[in-house]
């Protein structure tokens, strides 16, 4: 059983193209999160959802919309791919009593 | 703020020898802290965690960290490394409770035979 599954795990895209990203745990956890992981391995947070609520949303650009249907499930939408887009984006979860962060195995998203 | 240093980009040991990868965190109140790791391709797997009570951890694989707060640091350490061991390692430090993981920019492990 996996805990915390991404689709795609790959998305090769052309420039301008609407894209989604989807996010599915099955641990009962009430906060999830998307990280980026840039070029250089630099992994920074860009939403986090919690109980389906968005509590954190850093600088990112207003093209990346997050959305949670439900408190297991967290995609992500991407609007006008651009080059700088490219990266690996990793899906988390968390429960709230803190017992630590899950991380799906990622979807490395190349805009071409 | 919070904020992650890992001050070694890449280090190299040769199997059986000892190991230890370092972190300095920043953080306001009592830090939760992670060691994760990746290797090439794959996503982050939890290693250790320190939330409060002993500050030595141990986790899986044979690593353990320590946890000192004088020091502000977490450092990650394995007695024997094994060529399986050699990944990209991140610490990383949060306040628990659905608050953000701030990652530290990683190490890279090397093993030489």
């Amino acid at each position: 059983d996996t805990a915390v599954s991404q689709t795609p795990k790959y998305l090769v895209t052309q420039m301008g193209n609407d894209k989604s990203i989807k996010c599915e745990q099955n641990l009962g956890h009430d906060t999830m999160y998307w990280y980026k992981q840039d070029s250089k391995k630099f992994l920074k947070i860009m939403f986090s959802y919690n109980n389906k609520e968005l509590i954190i949303n850093e600088t990112v650009p207003n093209r990346f919309s997050p959305k949670s249907p439900d408190k297991a499930h967290l995609n992500l939408h991407i609007n006008s791919l651009e080059l700088g887009d490219s990266a690996v984006y990793f899906c988390a979860s968390s429960p709230d009593s803190g017992g630590g962060y899950t991380f799906g195995s990622g979807t490395r998203l190349t805009v071409v | 703020a919070q904020s992650v240093t890992q001050p070694d980009i890449h280090i190299t040991v040769s199997e059986g020898a000892s190991l230890e990868l370092r972190c300095n965190y920043s953080y306001g109140a009592t830090p939760y802290l992670f060691w994760y790791v990746q290797s090439p391709g794959q996503g982050l797997q939890l290693l250790l965690k320190y939330f409060s009570g002993d500050t030595l951890v141990q986790g899986i694989k044979g690593f353990e960290a320590e946890f000192k707060r004088s020091q502000s640091s977490f450092n990650l350490r394995k007695p024997s490394v094994h060529w399986s061991d050699a990944a990209e390692y991140f610490c990383a430090v949060g306040g628990g409770t659905a608050s953000k993981l701030t990652f530290g920019t990683g190490t890279r492990l090397q093993v030489t035979l």
